[in-house]
């Protein structure tokens, strides 16, 4: 099956610093990905849609400016949690739009702000 | 009212049981309905993927959707402690956006 990586697989930082997380697509080339954020014990929530080459959908809500989304090519989106506080550690997660425009998710960035 | 719902659970059962997984849902325009694992911890791994009404059958999985009761479903034969884990059933319509509405996931845990 079609494999999503993200990097890093967990991260920890001081309030105020922004953090950035990779979504990769290894084996297919994805020109939609997709940005969840997961908290525990809870479903996946949609935060944005990126297609390559234009601007990130936003859901509504969420802040397009606290979360900076760059789908720089059909392999590659990047997350970036800008002045990250203790109320955005959550679980993120990505997932890529394959040629059936089925979803494969990445295995998710736990991200924990101190 | 969400649009998709499915218990929660837990649901707990004994090594080699059957196991029927459901959800139920309110927007006819829903085409595409799908079965994802998620392990504690991890991302959702793909299981299931089916168009408009019928059945599936992958191994042990199998789906079943059923468009004019708006409802879905999987079953797990043979149940393996290896099968624990929540189950979240997805849906979307045939727009192009692809995004998928997301079932609050039923979590399984089956017993050696």
């Amino acid at each position: 099956g079609a494999v999503v990586s993200q990097h890093p697989s967990r991260v920890i930082c001081k309030s105020g610093t922004s953090v950035k997380i990779e979504c990769r697509s290894l084996d297919f080339q994805a020109t939609t990905m997709f940005w969840y954020r997961q908290f525990p014990k809870q479903s996946l929530m949609l935060m944005a849609t990126s297609n390559e080459g234009s601007k990130a959908t936003y859901e509504q809500g969420v802040e397009k400016d606290k979360f900076l989304i760059n789908h720089a090519s059909l392999t590659l989106s990047t997350l970036t949690v800008t002045s990250a506080h203790p109320e955005d550690s959550s679980f993120y997660i990505c997932s890529a739009m394959g040629v059936y425009n089925e979803q494969f998710f990445g295995p998710g960035t736990r991200l924990t702000v101190l | 009212q969400k649009e998709v719902e499915q218990d929660p659970g837990p649901l707990s059962v004994p090594e080699g049981a059957i196991v029927s997984l459901n959800c139920t849902y309110s927007n006819s325009a829903f085409q595409y309905f799908m079965w994802y694992r998620q392990y504690s911890r991890k991302g959702p791994e793909l299981l299931m993927y089916t168009y408009s009404s019928g059945n599936k059958e992958d191994g042990r999985f199998t789906a079943q959707v059923d468009k004019s009761s708006k409802y879905i479903s999987l079953f797990i034969r043979d149940s393996q402690p290896s099968d624990s884990a929540t189950y979240l059933c997805a849906m979307r319509s045939s727009s192009n956006t692809g995004k998928l509405i997301f079932g609050q996931g039923t979590t399984l845990q089956v017993k050696p």
